[in-house]
């Protein structure tokens, strides 16, 4: 089984500010990397997909990089709507995946 | 316009079976080549792949609970199902289904989720 670790658990951010969060997988899954958000009580929302892709509808303030093991989720200047949970997920081992334990982004 | 909805009772007994029923608007299941999908989350927890249903029926699920699941599909009804069974608390959780969409079949993401479903075990 692929493994998927994302850092940091948890971050404290401002409106504006920009944050990083990391996501590595146990083997490498070359560009096969999805990113999440999801928000209470809701299900998860694709943002990003073959680690660096936009889903069509996504501000073009989030970004992703990274192909191997080792993935990055950016988001440059924090609106008040982007906090959230969010999950990496290889897609590498098609039609079984794997998510991380989710980054918990919170209002500083 | 894509749209799941998953459907089943919201509790169940321990040692009992879990069925839910996932159904989708908006296009047929079995006339395109996607794979539709069941994850899982439990209170307070991240998310958790239960399996896959490809429209042709073949399926493939996590390896931890390959013992007590199956997802199968329902083309009349334009649905697919998932059952769990012997369930104990830990099954506890936030049930979603949802279509793994894809680009040229080479990546693969779940792009169209239904809103979810709880379901506790207990007596």
């Amino acid at each position: 089984d692929i493994q998927m670790t994302q850092s940091p658990s948890s971050l404290s951010a401002s409106v504006g500010d920009s944050v990083t969060i990391t996501c590595r997988a146990s083997q490498s899954i070359t560009s096969y990397l999805n990113w999440y958000q999801q928000k209470p009580g809701k299900a998860p929302r694709l943002l990003i997909y073959a680690s660096s892709t936009l889903q069509s509808g996504v501000p073009s303030r989030f970004s992703g990089s990274g192909s191997g093991t080792d993935f990055t989720l950016t988001i440059s200047s924090l609106q008040p709507e982007d906090f959230a949970t969010y999950y990496c997920q290889q897609s590498y081992s098609t039609p079984l995946y794997s998510f991380g334990q989710g980054t918990n982004l919170e209002i500083k | 316009q894509l749209q799941l909805q998953e459907s089943g009772p919201g509790l169940v007994k321990p040692s009992e079976t879990l069925s839910l029923t996932c159904t989708v608007s908006g296009d047929s299941i079995s006339s395109t080549p996607y794979y539709w999908a069941w994850i899982r989350q439990p209170p307070a927890k991240g998310l958790e792949w239960i399996g896959t249903i490809y429209y042709d029926g073949y399926t493939h699920y996590t390896p931890s609970l390959r013992s007590r699941v199956s997802i199968s599909l329902d083309t009349s009804k334009n649905q697919f199902s998932l059952r769990l069974t012997s369930v104990t608390a830990a099954d506890t959780a936030v049930y979603y289904c949802a279509r793994v969409g894809s680009v040229r079949s080479v990546y693969y993401y779940l792009d169209v989720w239904g809103e979810g479903t709880t379901v506790i075990v207990s007596s």
